[in-house]
């Protein structure tokens, strides 16, 4: 089966750094992704790994270690509007199977 | 970026009735959309799999009489909640994968539908 694990919530100050975790247990890997979805509203794009290492884009960040079954997404300078659910996705045969989401919210 | 509608946004219906939502992919062929389910603060539940001239592949647990499943072009699938019952109600979301990058193979989510059944 599949099962990938977030941690539920978790809170940070406006201008800091957040670290969001993922560890997945997957039969095949073709991808890693993370989500941001705002209350209400449908999850956007915010990263893709398929291989080992850190994507960086922008204020956003995100690893994989793919012997280790590991991710994480790294925000900087955190801005109230990251204020989100954060969802981590594995890809495996055409498919994605999605965590249960990281409720993150900033506080000034 | 590819974009995917999805209509309605909301609905109200009552107890009984059926409701058909149509997603679209507006700039690019999808010859695969992913039917979601969410319940409020939970993760997204992947329903089925539709597949463009051909029949839904449905997640174990979906009944595919009740979630019925057309995707009879490249830019247009539905799902018709048929006899909808109460514990039906439930933020439906489609999705595709774009082509617009041989790396990133993106996938792209509508912006749901709300479904209410009193």
């Amino acid at each position: 089966g599949q099962n990938i694990d977030q941690p539920t919530e978790m809170t940070a100050t406006e201008g800091a750094i957040v670290q969001i975790n993922c560890t997945y247990q997957t039969s095949g890997f073709n991808g890693l992704f993370w989500y941001q979805q705002h209350a209400g509203e449908a999850p956007t794009f915010l990263s893709y790994n398929v291989l080992d290492g850190l994507e960086e884009k922008g204020r956003f960040s995100s690893f994989l270690s793919r012997s280790k079954g590991y991710s994480y997404l790294l925000l900087k300078e955190l801005q109230m509007k990251d204020s989100a659910s954060y969802l981590c996705a594995v890809r495996t045969a055409g498919k994605s199977t999605f965590g249960d989401g990281t409720t993150l919210t900033v506080k000034p | 970026g590819a974009v995917v509608s999805q209509h309605p946004s909301r609905v109200i219906c009552k107890s009984g009735t059926s409701v058909k939502i149509e997603c679209r992919s507006l700039d690019f062929q999808a010859t695969t959309m992913f039917w979601y389910r969410q319940f409020p603060k939970k993760s997204l539940m992947l329903m089925a799999t539709s597949n463009e001239g051909s029949k839904a592949t449905y997640e174990q647990g979906v009944e595919k009489d009740k979630f019925l499943i057309n995707h009879a072009s490249l830019t247009l699938s539905t799902l018709t909640v048929t006899s909808a019952h109460p514990e039906d109600s439930s933020f439906y979301i489609c999705s595709a994968f774009s082509p617009d990058s041989l790396s990133t193979d993106t996938q792209y989510f509508g912006p749901g539908t709300r479904l209410t059944v009193l």
